[in-house]
């Protein structure tokens, strides 16, 4: 069974920095590019970024919004995707999903991790 | 940054009704457009990919149109099961983005 399961939120000071990880499982997730997609409370998705594969030399991409703050990193070895968040608004409460991306679609999401920036 | 529109945001509908949503993207996309069905506290979950073509196990009273800037889900015999959120979400060029969502209620 294709499976993502994110680990690492929680509540955070405004200025503070987490670190998401994201395990994968029953895919070859070395061929795959990966994402995070977060959700604000009672709103809808919002794209946070992508890491390509080793065969697209692990490139990346970010939404302007975290541009500068957030880094998407990955280990092939350990089937792991990870979010470094630095710098943290209170506006980046969310839940964090990673999901497997691809040029069509993004399939399967896992179950999500709430991170809350609050004083 | 290519801004998706859904329509309506909300809809309110009964068991066995054919409910359409529309996704309306600012420029050109293709065919690179996909939909999700994301229910209370719970990840979404692919439905349609290409604008047309079925995830694996979704069931055939979804269906999924158009091609450029309009683009159509359609349900053809809502189920208890389909009340939910739907969204769609552009890959043609980055940031990939998301429609705003619609709001399945039951009425």
């Amino acid at each position: 069974e294709v499976q993502l399961v994110e680990s690492g939120g929680g509540l955070v000071q405004p200025g503070g920095s987490l670190r998401l990880s994201c395990a994968a499982s029953g895919f070859s997730f070395s061929d795959h590019y990966m994402d995070w997609v977060r959700q604000a409370p009672g709103k809808g998705l919002e794209w946070v970024g992508r890491i390509r594969n080793k065969v697209n030399s692990y490139t990346t991409e970010y939404a302007a919004s975290v541009k500068g703050r957030f880094t998407i990193s990955r280990d092939d070895s350990k089937n792991s995707l990870y979010l470094q968040m630095n710098s943290l608004k209170t506006e980046d409460t969310a839940v964090y999903y990673c999901a497997r991306g691809s040029g069509l679609w993004f399939d399967p999401w896992g179950q999500g991790t709430l991170v809350t920036v609050s004083s | 940054d290519i801004q998706l529109t859904q329509s309506p945001s909300f809809l309110s509908a009964s068991v066995g009704d054919r409910v359409t949503i529309t996704c309306r993207a600012s420029q050109d996309i293709s065919s690179f457009l996909a939909w999700y069905q994301q229910k209370p506290g719970k990840a979404p979950k692919l439905l349609i990919y290409a604008a047309s073509t079925f995830q694996s196990g979704v069931p055939s009273r979804f269906s999924g149109s158009g091609s450029g800037t309009e683009f159509t889900l359609t349900i053809s015999s809502l189920q208890p099961e389909d009340f939910a959120t739907y969204y769609c979400q552009q890959l043609n060029s980055y940031p990939l983005t998301f429609g705003g969502g619609t709001k399945v209620e039951i009425k």
